[in-house]
């Protein structure tokens, strides 16, 4: 079963734009592709979901290419705070929901 | 209410014994799941519940036994564990299952994590 991936790790400092990618080239035909954000020790929090195109909120955007075989964060101007690691979801077989492999993100002054 | 709650927060348990986590949600969701979690690593899919029946079981050995005694509740008995089952375990709801006819598949609701420590 092919793996949800994402980048290991990114350091960005604070006030900058942040992407982060994640491909999913299994994902279900009809499923949404939804971001959460983990704190140590802590259950996974919710950013944002979508299907396609263009999603945004108050705290992220999320783009979806046609394809849906990749999907990207975009966090607009992290803070200290924003440092943590972040995953996308996905549905790889019937609602089997899966993390990808999390991308750490290290926010400096 | 849209916190979902587990307990314990931390358990040591020894291989022999037997224990139990416990998650709570009250916001009439169908489906819950328990995510195993080790360290620096992305949370594993255990089990999913759906209206109250078993849904998935992800090869899980026998000595998680997971029960849903009723919507809002859900269960992870624990039995005869080893060193390495140590982990953070998440419970986590959602309105409905995803996949089927349609794009469905609701938010996750995660708990805040039981910290398990197997001696």
């Amino acid at each position: 079963l092919a793996k949800t991936t994402q980048p290991i790790s990114m350091d960005s400092y604070e006030g900058q734009e942040v992407n982060i990618t994640c491909s999913h080239n299994n994902i279900a035909t009809n499923d949404y592709i939804t971001w959460y954000q983990q704190f140590p020790s802590q259950g996974p929090r919710f950013i944002i979901q979508g299907y396609k195109t263009k999603v945004t909120n108050e705290v992220a955007s999320l783009f979806i290419p046609a394809d849906r075989k990749s999907s990207t964060l975009s966090l607009p101007r992290v803070s200290l705070s924003d440092t943590a690691v972040y995953y996308c979801l996905v549905e790889v077989t019937a609602s089997k929901l899966t993390f990808g492999t999390g991308t750490r993100l290290q926010v400096t002054l | 209410d849209t916190e979902v709650t587990q307990t314990p927060k931390h358990l040591v348990m020894g291989m022999t014994n037997k224990k139990s986590l416990k998650c709570e949600q009250h916001m009439g969701h169908r489906a819950m799941y328990w995510y195993k979690q080790k360290a620096k690593k992305p949370p594993e899919l255990m089990f999913v519940y759906s209206y109250e029946k078993l849904s998935i079981n992800e090869s899980v050995p026998s000595r998680f036994s997971p029960e849903c005694p009723n919507s809002s509740l859900l269960n992870l008995h624990l039995h005869a564990l080893q060193p390495e089952d140590s982990a953070l375990y998440l419970c986590a709801s959602s309105q409905q299952l995803g996949g089927g006819g349609a794009a469905t598949t609701g938010e996750l609701f995660f708990g805040e994590g039981s910290r398990l420590t197997v001696l």
